[in-house]
């Protein structure tokens, strides 16, 4: 199985912020990398597909970026209603495989 | 306006099988695949089964951890899709989540899951 190593756990930082979340794959998986967002309580939602492809009706503060086996996601000005548990996906090959998820919170 | 609701969990004993339903509105359910995610309780996700629509002759994935106690099946008809799980464990206490799309677009809210006796 590919292994999705995703950095880092938890992240503290204020609004206007610029934020990046890091996935790195164990082996190559081309552009088949997703970005999921999950606020408590919430089922998760979509923002980015296929490594850099923003997902309809998702403010473009959010976008990602990378290739092979290297991903980062990007909020360019951090918001309060950002604050939520981040994860990738990755979509190459079965099983589909995530990672652990990184936690967002305000300073 | 896509919606997809499971429902069928609840608490069932170490040995057990439960069958969980996913009713699916607001999109062309036959042109989909479909899946099954869980998250257990503070872990992360698992990617737990896939049905695939006709055109690919509703084929089937599973988790290797599931293998053989899962099953998933779809309804076309109904715009539905299942997971049978027998032989439930205490691992198995988790949410599981109904998502479209073989890289999900949408995911349900969720049903919870609880083994324990």
């Amino acid at each position: 199985d590919i292994q999705m190593t995703q950095s880092p756990s938890f992240l503290s930082a204020s609004v206007g912020d610029r934020v990046t979340i890091n996935c790195k794959a164990s082996q190559n998986i081309n552009r088949y990398l997703n970005w999921y967002q999950q606020k408590l309580g919430e089922a998760p939602k979509l923002l980015i597909y296929n490594a850099n492809s923003l997902q309809t009706g998702i403010p473009s503060r959010f976008s990602g970026s990378g290739s092979g086996t290297d991903f980062t996601l990007t909020i360019s000005s951090l918001q309060p209603e950002d604050v939520a548990t981040y994860f990738c996906l990755q979509h190459n090959s079965w099983p589909h495989t995530f990672g652990a998820g990184t936690k967002l919170e305000l300073k | 306006e896509v919606q997809i609701l499971e429902t069928g969990g609840g608490l069932v004993k170490p040995g057990g099988s439960l069958r969980l339903s996913c009713a699916t509105s607001g999109f062309n359910f036959n042109d989909y695949f479909m899946n099954w995610v869980r998250q257990a309780p503070g872990k992360g996700l698992e990617w737990v089964a896939q049905i695939r629509n006709k055109n690919y002759n509703y084929a089937t994935y599973y988790a290797e951890s599931l293998e053989g106690r899962v099953t998933i099946s779809r309804d076309d008809s109904k715009s539905s899709v299942y997971l049978q799980v027998s032989s439930l464990r205490a691992e198995d206490t988790a949410i599981y989540y109904c998502t479209r799309r073989g890289a999900p677009d949408y995911w349900g809210q969720g049903v919870m899951v609880t083994v324990s006796s």
